[in-house]
């Protein structure tokens, strides 16, 4: 079974540039959510998607988003990017629970790691 | 808002004694998860327990237990016969039911000492 992936590992961009970030989900996973871990700190909800739609965002503004494709695969896109953009970027995938909004673990990818300079 | 603090920004401990690390969430709801996640230097976050608020029962995973308090909302780890791998950053982290945001304490470093 293989398990959640992202891609690039590292990443360096300059201010005002944007960039993608991937992720891959485990397999037979249907449900991805992205998170921002600052150095130092615990991971932040950035939002969710589930079947290709966004299914709840934390507060995070417009200048992130995402997408969902069919395989389930997923990318985060930021526009805009500032200097305090610099952080871990952490993707999750969980499988299909009992109902559309079940909760259930989340298993982690490794993360991209983006700098902003 | 739901918020989860970890009290300890550090610990050690010796190879093969008992740990205990500390979590408290506040909420007024009822149902919700609570999670220990370990992140060790590869960054790679990892499921080390879960607890669904609705069991009496404490969650263990081997080594692994936890004490959940419900009316006291803490939620802590207890790692027993500690090894060298389990030197890593521990977050705990709560997601109401139904709902997909999960929040993550700061962080706990655990360092286990040969």
């Amino acid at each position: 079974e293989t398990g959640v992936t992202q891609s690039p590992t590292h990443l360096i961009k300059t201010r005002g540039q944007q960039v993608t970030l991937r992720c891959s989900s485990q397999s037979g996973h249907n449900t991805v959510s992205w998170y921002q871990q600052a150095l130092g700190q615990g991971p932040q909800f950035i939002f969710q998607y589930y079947r290709e739609e966004e299914n709840g965002r934390g507060n995070f503004p417009p200048r992130f988003s995402g997408l969902q494709f069919p395989n389930y695969s997923s990318e985060l896109n930021v526009n805009a990017l500032e200097l305090d953009d610099s952080a871990l970027y952490l993707c999750a995938s969980s499988p299909p629970g009992l109902a559309v909004l079940s909760t259930d673990t989340q298993y982690f990818g490794p993360g991209t790691r983006l700098t902003v300079l | 808002a739901q918020t989860v603090t970890q009290s300890q920004p550090e610990m050690s401990v010796q190879e093969a004694e008992t740990v205990t690390l500390s979590c408290t969430y506040d909420t007024s709801e009822s149902n919700y998860y609570l999670f220990w996640y370990k992140q060790p230097p590869s960054r790679q976050m990892i499921l080390v327990i879960r607890q669904e608020a609705y069991k009496q029962q404490n969650a263990t995973e081997n080594r692994f237990s936890v004490n959940f308090q419900k009316a006291a909302k803490s939620f802590s780890l207890k790692i027993s016969d500690s090894q060298l791998g389990d030197t890593a950053m521990y977050f705990c982290a709560f997601m109401q039911g139904n709902n997909n945001d999960m929040r993550f304490g700061a962080g706990t470093r655990l360092t286990v000492k040969p």
